[in-house]
């Protein structure tokens, strides 16, 4: 199985700063790397798939990049909604994993 | 819209079983294979099974192999879970996903329904 580690657990930033987020594959998964946001209470958000494309409705604020085993989340300049919980997931082997995630709140 | 809807969620004692159910809407559900994904409470996203699209081939954690089942009927679009020999660490909200894209087996999922919270105890 391989194993997804995201970093920071947590991140402290402030609105209009740049939140950089990272994933770290234990084997490459190609660019088969998706991420998603959650916030409490709710269910999880499709934000990137296959490492850099933006999903249906994502703001332009939110990149991502990385192939192979090292992959990164950028938010250009956060917005009050981006603080939430951000998670990495593989679909290039079975079973899909996801990264234990990344919490981003403000400072 | 695309729409899912969770059920059959509550409290089973432990070595019980229960059978979960996602009735979706708002898309051509035979075309897409679906995902059920749990969170336990305060914890992350684990992913735990996957259903192609004509149910032809599924895949699951390590941690319910043999123990839980995917299936669907695509004459009532929806989506199930059966469990079994359920264990305290089942604990947990879970939540049934559609695939991205059409047919194959595609390990992204772009909507998801609200979560059925499944809670293990005696």
């Amino acid at each position: 199985e391989i194993v997804l580690t995201q970093s920071p657990a947590t991140l402290s930033l402030s609105p209009g700063e740049r939140a950089t987020l990272s994933c770290r594959a234990s084997q490459s998964v190609s660019s088969y790397l998706a991420w998603y946001q959650q916030k409490p209470g709710q269910a999880p958000r499709l934000l990137i798939y296959d490492a850099s494309n933006r999903a249906t409705g994502i703001p332009a604020r939110f990149s991502g990049s990385g192939s192979g085993t090292d992959f990164t989340l950028t938010i250009s300049s956060l917005e009050p909604e981006d603080f939430a919980v951000y998670y990495c997931q593989q679909r290039s082997n079975w079973p899909n994993t996801f990264g234990q995630g990344t919490k981003l709140e403000i400072k | 819209q695309v729409q899912l809807v969770e059920s059959g969620g509550g409290v089973v004692q432990p070595g019980g079983s229960l059978r979960l159910s996602c009735a979706a809407s708002g898309f051509t559900f035979s075309s897409y294979g679906m995902h059920w994904v749990r969170q336990a409470p305060g914890k992350g996203l684990e992913w735990v099974a996957f259903i192609r699209y004509d149910g032809s081939n599924k895949y699951y954690a390590d941690s319910v192999k043999g123990r839980f089942t995917i299936s669907r009927d695509n004459s009532k679009n929806t989506l199930y879970l059966q469990m079994n020999s359920l264990r305290a660490e089942d604990t947990a909200v879970y939540y049934c996903a559609k695939a991205l894209r059409d047919y194959g087996d595609y390990g992204v999922s772009d909507y998801w329904g609200q979560g059925t919270l499944v809670t293990v105890s005696s």
